[in-house]
């Protein structure tokens, strides 16, 4: 079975500056997807960026950039510029390829806190 | 366009009662999920959707859990009856083909007392 792990239950970061949250999962599968999910207080999952598997380049959305490290399975989110509207819970997810593709099995989540 | 819609927003219930969830998904949506999340957790699916066939139920708990989507557009979860576990967020989400990024409503937090 696959699973995602988030070994970081909060990070915080100064407004403008950087920080990273770390994410590794497990699996077999050579086609899949990895997700990064925001999750402010009204509960609203909100996709920030997706990696597919088969692509070696990072993907990058804007202020969000991800370090896809496909051999040790690390899947870690760079938010540069931080704002305070950046605080929420993030979530790290995987989702296999093909038929599969939808159910997504998430992280246990990391709440980043943005001091201005 | 509005988004995926879900109600109610909240709900407090004794146990042993029943409970029902609607969603209504993103119109041309063929794709429905539940999923259930626990406080301080991440959600895990409960049943997946393509238009009106459920084509992952794996995690459903379907002693007393049911859902439908009647005519592959609204969908309706019930819990019946309602135990203390069941107090979570229960959240909706649609895509408009499997592959396409998915959508999610602001859930319903459940609180069975």
């Amino acid at each position: 079975a696959q699973t995602v792990t988030q070994s970081q239950p909060e990070m915080s970061v100064q407004e403008a500056e950087t920080v990273t949250l770390s994410c590794t999962y497990d699996t077999s599968e050579s086609d899949y997807y990895l997700f990064w999910y925001k999750q402010p207080p009204s509960r609203q999952m909100i996709l920030v960026i997706r990696q597919e598997a088969y692509k070696q380049q990072n993907a990058t959305e804007n202020r969000f950039s991800v370090n896809f490290q496909k051999a040790a399975k690390s899947f870690s989110l760079k938010i540069s510029d931080s704002q305070l509207g950046d605080a929420a819970m993030y979530f790290c997810a995987y989702s296999k390829g093909g038929t599969s593709y939808g159910k997504l099995t998430f992280g246990q989540g990391t709440i980043l806190t943005v001091h201005p | 366009e509005a988004g995926v819609v879900q109600s109610p927003r909240y709900k407090i219930i004794e146990k042993k009662q029943p409970v029902a969830f609607w969603c209504n998904p993103i119109s041309g949506h063929n794709t429905l999920y539940w999923y259930l999340q626990n406080l301080g957790q991440g959600p895990e699916l409960l049943i997946r959707y393509e238009n009106e066939e459920a084509v992952d139920d794996s995690q459903l708990p379907k002693d007393r859990f049911s859902a439908e989507r009647l005519k592959g557009v609204d969908s309706t979860l019930k819990i019946q009856p309602a135990e203390l576990g069941d107090s979570a967020v229960y959240l909706c989400a649609s895509s408009l083909i499997r592959d396409t990024e998915a959508f999610f409503g602001q859930g319903t937090r459940l609180t069975v007392v």
